[in-house]
């Protein structure tokens, strides 16, 4: 089956720090890939996706490249902000299925 | 509406009691899922609606959990005998189809369900 694996958090940064969230897949296709973040008091929104291997999304200044060699998506941005403080989940959709599947999601915490 | 609208917001319930939370999804969307994220869990996929067509139900925990879907508007999600291994934020998402179709979902704020 499909699964989304993804490092624990909370993740806590200063400012203009270096971020990487590290995410794994398992997939019986070839999934889209996506990351959508939850604001505190917000739903979940689409921060970026990538429908095949190599492609990069990128959105506000964060990176994930598909990687199918290590079926691997990880989300990075090269100085965060306080206002990145969110909840990151990283999701694929897999050919055939219209669910999305879900990680456990990584709390980012940025301190000033 | 502008964005998706779900309903209560927050919901206490005793065990045992039925709860019914609403989804009202973007207009014009034709897909419509619930999810489930329990604390320190991921988002567990319940029931994905679409259009007219049968909807997959494969997620759906137990026979206590049913929803339904008139065409393409309002959703209920309903849970009879609530358990305390019910307590979630239950959320809806919508989806375009055809040109508005980016495959992106389109989530609400959440219905936060507490079983005491």
């Amino acid at each position: 089956g499909n699964s989304v694996t993804q490092m624990e958090g909370p993740v806590t940064l200063s400012e203009e720090a270096f971020l990487t969230i590290n995410c794994t897949y398992t997939a019986t296709g070839y999934p889209s890939l996506f990351w959508y973040v939850q604001y505190p008091g917000e739903g979940l929104q689409l921060l970026l996706k990538a429908t095949k291997a190599d492609d990069k999304g990128s959105n506000k200044g964060f990176e994930a490249t598909y990687r199918k060699e290590t079926t691997s998506f990880h989300l990075e941005k090269g100085s965060v902000q306080v206002s990145d403080s969110a909840v990151y989940f990283c999701a694929l959709k897999d050919t055939g299925r219209r669910a999305l599947t879900f990680g456990s999601g990584t709390r980012l915490q940025v301190q000033p | 509406g502008a964005g998706v609208s779900q309903s209560p917001s927050n919901k206490v319930t005793e065990k045992g009691k039925d709860v019914e939370l609403r989804c009202d999804p973007i207009s014009g969307h034709t897909a419509l899922y619930w999810y489930r994220q329990s604390l320190g869990q991921g988002l567990e996929f319940l029931i994905y609606f679409q259009g007219n067509s049968a909807p997959d139900k494969s997620g759906l925990p137990s026979d206590r959990f049913s929803a339904e879907r008139t065409g393409e508007s309002v959703s209920t999600l309903t849970i009879q005998r609530t358990q305390q291994e019910d307590s979630a934020v239950y959320l809806c998402a919508s989806r375009g189809d055809g040109l508005t179709n980016t495959g992106e979902l389109f989530f609400g704020e959440g219905s936060r369900l507490t079983v005491l």
